[in-house]
């Protein structure tokens, strides 16, 4: 079956930087793009950025465009989200999501990783 | 990159139906048939209700359906029940791979 974990979270100060993970299995990991969607306390989802599978290609959502870099290793079967001059307003659970090969939906997400950015 | 607009909430007792709007633009949801659902519980992941405007996944209920007119989308849910009550949110493709959602809608069983 489908599984995706997340790692790496933390409490960060504002403007340092923090790199999260997402361990893929269950399906060939290479072959789909991948994305990151997050969710601030209490507030809805927003998307954040996405990979396509061979990497060739990274789409960001204007509030982290040049500060967080979406990555994959399909070696390894992860995904990658670093995240760079933190702000408090990057605090969220961040949910990496397998897309569905096609159409642009996804069909299946990881259990989330808390992000919390204070001094 | 501006959010769908869902309404706050809405509520319905057992049994009875309900329909949660989500409206977009032309860029959006108006371009595209490609508008998702996603059901999440607290303290849970999103799970996908709807795909493809109108498409259920394996498992979900067929009392869940999409549709959509002009720049508006909308999932009814029919013969509510309890286990229904959750935050719903609709998501549109936006062009160029990014993908944007709404800004959720609590459901609220009565």
């Amino acid at each position: 079956q489908v599984q995706l974990v997340e790692s790496g979270g933390g409490v960060v100060q504002p403007g340092r930087s923090l790199r999260l993970s997402c361990a893929a299995s269950g399906f060939s990991f290479s072959n789909y793009g991948m994305h990151w969607v997050r969710q601030a306390p209490g507030k809805g989802l927003e998307w954040v950025a996405v990979i396509w599978n061979d990497g060739s290609n990274k789409y960001y959502a204007d509030s982290v465009k040049g500060r967080f870099t979406i990555s994959r290793d399909n070696s390894k079967n992860t995904l990658y989200l670093q995240m760079n001059s933190l702000r408090a307003e990057d605090t969220a659970v961040y949910y990496c999501a397998k897309e569905s090969g096609y159409s642009y939906y996804l069909d299946y997400w990881g259990q989330g990783i808390l992000v919390t950015v204070s001094s | 990159q501006s959010a769908l607009t869902q309404p706050a909430s809405v509520s319905g007792s057992p049994g009875q139906s309900i329909t949660i709007s989500c409206t977009g633009t032309s860029s959006d949801v108006g371009s595209y048939n490609l508008v998702s659902w996603y059901q999440q519980h607290p303290g849970k992941a999103p799970k996908l209700m709807i795909y493809e405007v109108s498409k259920r996944p394996s498992g979900v209920s067929n009392r869940f359906s999409g549709s959509k007119s002009g720049n508006t989308a909308s999932l009814t849910i029919s013969g509510l029940q309890a286990e229904d009550e959750a935050d719903y949110y609709c998501c549109s493709y936006a062009g160029s791979s990014s993908l944007v959602f709404g800004g959720g809608t609590k459901l609220t069983v009565l």
